[in-house]
């Protein structure tokens, strides 16, 4: 089991562009989450999903949309990329009813200039 | 809102030396969930409590959780370079138990 994987790993943007960052996860998980993390802020919730075909808003969700299309998959799209998006970006995935925590991707470190 | 806080923020110490961080929620929480991230890595689930009072160890990690169900701490016993890392504490928000309030971390060097 690869676990849960994220490309790309890297990637530098312009400010304006636009890009997909995708998260997949073999563990059959039903609860999917995009998170952001900043240094001295911990980690905020941007968009997240209790299954297949359901999306709902966390705490620092503009700018970003998101699909869950397959259940295996979790997409985050940036729009239109700002300074203020530069971040690493950490996907994770849970098993419903079970005291596992949640299982975290590799992350993707943005750059937007 | 619901918020989570950790202290200390930063903790340095030599290895050999214990090591303490500690988990304050604004809420009651019905668990509380620790992670590690090594730097430069990903958080790593270490474990989840769930009962007023109840205590957890894993090898010289102990973990506690406080009697009012709003605060928790991470005790490190004889710290190793291999602790080295941000130890994260998370409990369920109260109006979705889906997703988690993360604290801010508390970052721990260790000095060989």
């Amino acid at each position: 089991n690869a676990g849960v994987t994220q490309t790309p790993k890297f990637r530098v943007l312009k400010t304006g562009q636009s890009m997909t960052l995708l998260c997949a996860q073999d563990m059959n998980h039903e609860y999917m989450y995009w998170y952001r993390q900043d240094p001295g802020m911990g980690l905020r919730l941007i968009h997240y999903s209790v299954g297949e075909g359901t999306t709902a808003k966390g705490e620092v969700p503009d700018g970003y949309n998101v699909s869950r299309l397959k259940k295996q998959n979790f997409l985050l799209g940036l729009e239109s990329a700002a300074p203020s998006q530069t971040s690493v970006y950490f996907c994770a995935s849970r098993e419903t009813g079970r005291d596992l925590g949640q299982f975290f991707g590799p992350g993707t470190r943005l750059t937007v200039l | 809102g619901q918020q989570v806080m950790q202290i200390p923020q930063y903790q340095h110490v030599q290895e050999g030396e214990d090591f303490t961080t500690y988990c304050n929620s604004s809420t009651t929480l019905s668990n509380i969930q620790w992670y590690k991230q090594r730097p430069g890595g990903h958080p790593v689930f270490l474990i989840q409590l769930v009962k007023s009072g109840e205590v957890k160890k894993q090898k010289r990690l102990t973990f506690q959780f406080g009697e009012a169900k709003k605060n928790s701490s991470l005790h490190i016993t004889a710290t190793q370079t291999t602790d080295v890392g941000t130890y994260f504490c998370a409990g369920p928000r109260e109006t979705s138990g889906s997703r988690l309030t993360f604290g801010e971390g508390t970052q721990l060097t260790v000095n060989p």
